[in-house]
């Protein structure tokens, strides 16, 4: 079954303590993108990947890295999680951008909450 | 740099209501847009799309969009909700090799 996978999907942390959600999908997608989704602010992009080790800042990068080592894994790193970083985190994948309406698809979502 | 703006933060309706759904973009070049849908507690999922050709979208479950290029403007409608249709809408735009950037939203409730 095609899909996009994201782990854990609950996460209770505290301030400071490093942390990785892994994401993967099994698509073979050459874009892979990072949102945190916030009541009222809707979906805000971190970061963004078009291809292996090819990454891009989105709107919010802002205590956040990723990486791209293989096609198929998007983690997205908080090196030193603060409470505004507590949020609803989609990661998502399309096979490109651009030249076409590719859909993206969007994994399950990872609730973190930083106290 | 491309926006997005959905007018409508939360819309209320009776079943068998007609909906519409505001969403204007930004950027004047070639677009493909998208409406997604996320219903309570679950993750984005694409109702339809646009690239080109007819500028009559139609997609999943009853609902439709048409592009009005004048007017920038990628509206979402459906003749008659159901209860089901509570959900979060989202409209989304991408112009050519950029990241797809987002709309904040429009929360349907659907009443009965």
């Amino acid at each position: 079954e095609a899909q996009v996978t994201q782990n854990p999907r609950y996460l209770i942390t505290v301030t400071g303590k490093k942390l990785t959600v892994t994401c993967s999908q099994n698509m073979n997608h050459e874009y892979m993108s990072w949102y945190r989704q916030d009541p009222g602010l809707g979906l805000r992009q971190i970061y963004y990947s078009m291809n292996v080790e090819v990454t891009d800042k989105g709107d919010v990068p802002e205590g956040y890295k990723v990486s791209r080592k293989e096609k198929r894994n998007f983690p997205l790193i908080l090196e030193s999680p603060s409470p505004n970083q507590t949020s609803l985190y989609f990661c998502a994948s399309s096979l490109s951008i651009g030249g076409g309406p590719y859909e993206q698809y969007f994994g399950p979502g990872t609730r973190l909450t930083v106290t | 740099a491309q926006s997005v703006s959905q007018h409508n933060h939360h819309v209320i309706l009776s079943e068998a209501a007609s909906l519409e759904l505001g969403c204007n973009y930004s950027y004047g070049g070639t677009v493909n847009l998208f409406w997604y849908v996320q219903y309570p507690g679950q993750h984005l999922q694409l109702l339809l799309k646009y690239f080109s050709g007819d500028p009559l979208v139609k997609g999943i479950k009853g609902f439709e969009a048409e592009f009005i290029k004048s007017k920038f403007s990628f509206n979402l409608r459906k003749p008659s909700v159901q209860w089901s249709d509570t959900a979060e809408y989202f409209c989304a735009v991408d112009s050519g090799n950029t990241p797809l950037v987002f709309g904040k939203g429009t929360r349907l409730s659907v009443i009965a």
